[in-house]
């Protein structure tokens, strides 16, 4: 099994400021990697995949970037609606893992 | 636009079964890989389980395998759970999701939540 492992598992940032947000796998998934942004009581949505690929519903401060083991998400100036738990998933091999997930926090 | 919805949650003793049902619209289900991801209270995401557009092959995390079954029937655009043998430790939000060739999850349900009395 493919551990994922994020860090830092709390991020606290202030509105404006850019965010960085780490994501590493036990083996190389070569670019199989997502993010996902979940709010309390919500279903989690999808940011990015192909680890640096956008859905076009996404804005455009999100970015992914990364390949074989280690994988980054940034959020370029954050807003309000950002403060959320961010999620990395792998899909490179079964079963298919998640990262605990990092808290970002307002500052 | 592209919809879950699930439905067939609810409180269960420990040893139990109940079946998860999630409705699809707005996208063409048969062309689609679905999956289950649950959320204990509390946690994090865990994939449970997969099936593919086509063909026979399912997919299970280790913890259920032999107790739950993915099933979809592309009829009715419903992908189903089946889950025998539940456990304390299967209570969580279970999530349907819409996969993508790679299995990652492009759509999420709103989730379904499953309590397992022990």
């Amino acid at each position: 099994e493919i551990v994922m492992t994020q860090s830092p598992a709390s991020l606290y940032v202030s509105p404006g400021e850019r965010a960085t947000l780490s994501c590493r796998a036990s083996q190389s998934v070569s670019s199989k990697l997502a993010w996902y942004q979940q709010k309390p009581g919500h279903a989690p949505r999808l940011l990015i995949y192909g680890a640096f690929t956008r859905p076009t519903d996404i804005p455009a401060r999100f970015s992914g970037s990364g390949s074989g083991t280690d994988f980054t998400l940034t959020i370029s100036s954050l807003q309000s609606e950002d403060f959320a738990v961010y999620y990395c998933q792998q899909y490179d091999n079964w079963p298919l893992t998640f990262g605990g997930g990092t808290q970002v926090e307002i500052k | 636009e592209a919809q879950l919805l699930e439905s067939g949650g609810g409180l269960v003793q420990s040893g139990g079964s109940l079946r998860l049902s999630c409705v699809a619209s707005g996208f063409t289900f048969r062309n689609s890989a679905m999956n289950w991801v649950r959320q204990a209270p509390g946690k994090g995401l865990e994939w449970v389980s997969s099936v593919p557009d086509i063909g026979y092959t399912t997919y299970y995390v280790d913890s259920v395998k032999g107790r739950f079954t993915i099933s979809r029937d592309n009829s009715q655009n419903t992908l189903y759970l089946q889950m025998n043998s539940l456990r304390a430790e299967d209570t969580a939000v279970y999530y349907c999701a819409k996969g993508s060739y790679g299995y990652w999850f492009e759509v999420w349900g709103q989730g379904t939540l499953v309590i397992v009395s022990s």
